[in-house]
């Protein structure tokens, strides 16, 4: 099946600092990217919709400031949050449907972020 | 509001049981809906692919029903493993083939040997 790639797997930061997470298509190409947040315990949640050669489109409650979205390419899109705090500490994980009809969706391995 | 829901939460079974997962969803209009399996701390393995036509999948040992009309799916699991340990997750797709994944919060199985 297709592949998508999330790097990295893990990060620590200090407070203040901003964190870049790339989300990579490896054999085919991605107009769209999803990117969400999944708390212990609970379910993915959308953040944003990337899409490439445009703004990203944001859910309601997510701040575009702080979780800067940039799709530059048909196969790399990246999450940068920016002036991390404790709060932002979660799981990270993006997504990628194929551009055909069934439309199967393949999720990268997802990024731990600790935010001390 | 489109809603998906898991019950049960969590399930514990001992090997060699058969199971079954369930997922409603409030929406009816669906484009898909998809199975996914989540590792602790890992990311998700796409299990099943089931378009709003079709009425089941099945890949191994694994088997979903869709009912649309009802607003939900089962995900059948064959003669449990320990390896089947996992949380599984119910996403429904509206909006068409570009759209966003709906997630219910998923249902925790132990397997145990």
């Amino acid at each position: 099946g297709a592949v998508v790639s999330q790097h990295p797997s893990w990060v620590i930061c200090k407070s203040g600092t901003s964190v870049k997470i790339e989300c990579r298509s490896l054999d085919f190409q991605a107009t769209t990217m999803f990117w969400y947040r999944q708390f212990p315990k609970q379910s993915l949640m959308l953040m944003a919709t990337s899409n490439e050669g445009s703004k990203a489109t944001y859910e309601q409650g997510v701040e575009k400031d702080k979780f800067l979205i940039n799709h530059a390419s048909l196969t790399l899109s990246t999450l940068t949050v920016t002036s991390a705090h404790p709060e932002d500490s979660s799981f990270y994980i993006c997504s990628a449907p194929l551009r055909r009809e069934n439309t199967e969706a393949f999720f990268g391995q997802g990024t731990r972020l600790t935010v001390v | 509001k489109q809603e998906v829901t898991q019950i049960p939460a969590a399930l514990s079974v001992p090997e060699g049981e058969n199971l079954v997962l369930n997922c409603s969803f409030t929406d009816s209009a669906i484009y898909n809906l998809q199975w996914f399996r989540q590792d602790p701390g890992k990311g998700l393995t796409s299990l099943l692919l089931i378009q709003s036509s079709q009425r089941e999948q099945t890949s191994g040992r694994l088997n979903a029903s869709l009912d649309k009309s009802s607003g939900r799916s089962t995900l059948y699991i064959a003669a449990s493993q320990p390896g089947d340990s996992a949380t599984y997750l119910c996403a429904v797709r509206y909006g068409g083939s570009q759209g966003n994944l709906i997630f219910g919060k998923g249902t925790k199985l132990s397997v145990k040997p």
